[in-house]
């Protein structure tokens, strides 16, 4: 089955600590995104990449790190500069068409991440 | 710049009841458009999308949505809801940047 993975699902971490959070996927999906979920905030834009080898920060990048060297794979770096990292980490994925369609691609997403920091 | 606004944190319905979960969007031009639906713990689905064409979209699970550009809005409904559609609800859109922005989500509460 298609789809996309992430992994762990629940993630402890004392402060201080870095961790890594992974998503894979196997759609074939050019484009991939990491969004945190706070209760009563909806989803906020933490990293995306719309190609291997490249990636773009989102609203709230600051305090973590993300890197794209495999289509498949885009794995989030927690990093101890997060002043607040408990959370429900989210990654999603689209096929991203190119420039003359872009806007209008689905996201698929995984289950999620639930960060807990100690 | 995109934003979108859900003015509803709850709704709460009865089981057959019908459905309206409000989405106001701010965006010079015709944005796209989504709905995405969150079980307890999950990623989120899509639901729909609007692009341009017909104002009324129809959806999965039984689910429609009607974008108005006078109001801003692209507010989804459901003539009947069902137990299982008790869920979070996010409204999401994309503008310039192509990269989508959510609302806060609306929490369906689903009444026997």
């Amino acid at each position: 089955d298609g789809g996309i993975t992430q992994s762990p699902k629940y993630l402890f971490r004392k402060e201080g600590q870095n961790v890594t959070l992974s998503c894979e996927q196997n759609l074939n999906h050019d484009a991939m995104y990491w969004y945190r979920q706070d209760p009563g905030q909806g989803l906020r834009l933490i990293y995306y990449s719309q190609i291997v080898n490249d990636f773009q920060k989102g609203d709230i990048a600051e305090g973590y790190s993300v890197s794209r060297e495999k289509k498949e794979s885009f794995p989030l770096t927690v990093t101890s500069a997060q002043k607040n990292p408990t959370a429900f980490y989210l990654c999603a994925s689209s096929i991203s068409k190119g420039p003359l369609l872009a806007g209008r691609d689905e996201q698929f997403f995984g289950p999620g991440t639930r960060l807990t920091v100690l | 710049a995109q934003s979108v606004t859900q003015p509803d944190i709850h709704i709460t319905v009865s089981e057959g009841a019908s459905l309206e979960l409000r989405c106001n969007y701010s965006y010079g031009a015709t944005p796209y458009l989504f709905w995405y639906v969150q079980s307890p713990g999950q990623g989120l689905q899509l639901l729909l999308k609007y692009f341009s064409g017909d104002t009324l979209v129809q959806g999965i699970k039984g689910f429609e949505a009607e974008f108005k550009r006078s109001q801003s809005s692209f507010n989804l409904r459901k003539p009947s809801v069902h137990w299982s559609d008790a869920a979070e609800y996010f409204c999401a859109v994309v503008g310039g940047s192509y990269i989508p922005t959510f609302g806060r989500g609306t929490s369906l509460i689903v009444h026997p």
